[in-house]
């Protein structure tokens, strides 16, 4: 596997279920993060892990959980999810210092039922 | 407050001309600009780049303008080709921001024969 990896890319739950998403990079990056897509709109930054701690959260709600257990993984736990958080959720990593190009994963459609 | 704003949604264009994509910013610290090519199902993928010190960047079919005191940047292709067609996304970032990106809306290109 090379670049950055996402699993599921489709995912349907309900507003109880509890899931999660995660995100694999093979590139030997330092810092990973999560963006949330939603139609029409830019990309949210929702995340952001340097050297496994995080170091940016957006202002995202607590029902949105991240987990960076190495440099190489990333997990967003989903849980009692509403249906406005149906999105696009997008994975990406890049070298930790500023003005590095990030690399995307190919995204995980989420459709809270 | 919308900081990097692409206000074409949709751009048509011939195989062969020149494609002319737009970007504003309004947040004067921004001092690094990335273009980011999107096909469907796929995540976005790094297309160029251009530091705040330079006005034009190229790098074969791509060059990025860079207009600092209109705010303003602009992608160029060319000549564009059918294998263009894909929504690009604008996206800045700033000294002292760490690694935060700060996209547009997209706009979706579509390069007709």
């Amino acid at each position: 596997e090379t670049g950055v990896t996402q699993t599921p890319r489709h995912l349907v739950m309900g507003m109880t279920n509890k899931k999660s998403l995660k995100c694999e990079q093979h590139l030997g990056h330092n810092a990973m993060y999560w963006y949330k897509q939603s139609a029409k709109k830019p990309l949210e930054l929702m995340f952001v892990y340097n050297f496994k701690e995080q170091t940016e959260n957006n202002s995202v709600p607590s029902r949105f959980s991240p987990e960076c257990p190495n440099s190489s993984h990333l997990f967003l736990h989903l849980h009692t999810l509403q249906p406005e958080d149906s999105a696009l959720y997008l994975c990406a990593s890049s070298q930790t210092h500023a003005n590095y190009e990030q690399y995307f994963g190919p995204g995980t459609r989420l459709t809270v039922t | 407050d919308q900081q990097v704003k692409q206000n074409s949604p949709s751009l048509s264009v011939q195989e062969g001309r020149i494609s002319i994509l737009n970007c504003d910013y309004t947040n004067s610290m921004f001092d690094y600009f990335l273009w980011y090519k999107k096909y469907p199902a796929e995540g976005p993928t790094f297309l160029i780049s251009i530091s705040s010190i330079k006005d034009k960047n190229e790098d074969g079919r791509f060059t990025v303008f860079l207009n600092k005191s209109a705010k303003h940047l602009s992608l160029h292709i060319v000549p564009s080709q059918p294998g263009d067609s894909a929504v690009y996304f604008c996206a800045a970032s700033m000294a002292g921001g760490g690694n935060k990106l700060t996209f547009g809306t997209g706009t979706q290109l579509k390069v007709e024969l």
